[in-house]
C-alpha cells in the first residue's frame, strides 16, 4: 500500500467515548500533520510533527491528544468530545526540504 | 498573520466552459502558493504550485500565475470537464517562520460541471 492512509474512514462516537484516529504514511516523509475540515470553514491546522517531535499545537483543546511514535505513524486520541467537533480529520505528510504535503482520505467523525 | 481569500462558490459551469477561480493572499516575504483539489470522498491532492513571483504552475490543463504585485494566484482552465467537479483550495506556505511546512488555506470553492 502506498501514500497516506487513514483509519477508520468513518467514526461515530458519543461525548463520553474514547477513540483514536490513525494515520500511516509509506512515503518516507519526516513531517506529519493533522487538519480539521469543518463545513463552510477553511481547513484548520491542528498539530505538526517533525521527526516525531511536536512543533505546532494550534491552540487545540486538550480533548484532542496527538501521538507520533515514529515518522511513519500519527495518532489522534479523542476523549469527551463535543458535537461541534464533528468534522473531517485529515492527515498529511511532507518530506524535509520540500514544500508539498500529501494528504490521506480523511476520517469523517460524527459526535453525538 | 498569513491569510488566503478565495472567491465564494459554488461555481456551476457547462462542459467546455472557461473557468476562473480567484485567489488573493496576505503574507510577509515571498510565500509558496498552491492549488489543491478535493474530489468527493477523498483527501486533498496537489494540483499545481508556484514558488516565486511570475512563476506559472500548470497541471491537467489548469494554470495559475504567481502575481506579487496583486498578491494573487488565480486558477484558470480553458475548457472544463465533468470530471473536474470538485472542491478547489488555494493555499500558501509562508517564507520562514517558526512552524515547519505550515499551510494556510482559503475556504475552498465548490465547482460543478454539467454535461
Amino acid at each position: 500500500e502506498t501514500g497516506v492512509t487513514q483509519t477508520p474512514r468513518h467514526l461515530v462516537m458519543g461525548m463520553t467515548n474514547k477513540k483514536s484516529l490513525k494515520c500511516e504514511q509509506h512515503l518516507g516523509h519526516n513531517a506529519m500533520y493533522w487538519y480539521k475540515q469543518s463545513a463552510k470553514k477553511p481547513l484548520e491546522l491542528m498539530f505538526v510533527y517533525n521527526f516525531k517531535e511536536q512543533t505546532e499545537n494550534n491552540s487545540v483543546p486538550s480533548r484532542f491528544s496527538p501521538e507520533c511514535p515514529n515518522s511513519s505513524h500519527l495518532f489522534l486520541h479523542l476523549h469527551t468530545l463535543q458535537p461541534e467537533d464533528s468534522a473531517l480529520y485529515l492527515c498529511a505528510s511532507m518530506s524535509g526540504g520540500t514544500d508539498t504535503q500529501y494528504f490521506g482520505p480523511g476520517t469523517r467523525l460524527t459526535v453525538l | 498573520g498569513n491569510s488566503v481569500t478565495q472567491m465564494e462558490g459554488p461555481v456551476t459551469l457547462s462542459e467546455e466552459a472557461f473557468l476562473t477561480i480567484n485567489c488573493t493572499y496576505t503574507a510577509t516575504g515571498y510565500p509558496s502558493l498552491f492549488w489543491y483539489v478535493q474530489y468527493p470522498g477523498e483527501g486533498l491532492q496537489l494540483l499545481l504550485k508556484a514558488t516565486k513571483a511570475d512563476d506559472k504552475g500548470s497541471n491537467k490543463g489548469f494554470e495559475a500565475t504567481y502575481r506579487k504585485e496583486t498578491t494573487s494566484f488565480h486558477l484558470e482552465k480553458g475548457s472544463v470537464q465533468v470530471s473536474d467537479s470538485a472542491v478547489y483550495f488555494c493555499a500558501l506556505i509562508g517564507a520562514g517562520g517558526t512552524s515547519y511546512g505550515k499551510l494556510t488555506f482559503g475556504q475552498g470553492t465548490i465547482l460543478t460541471v454539467h454535461p
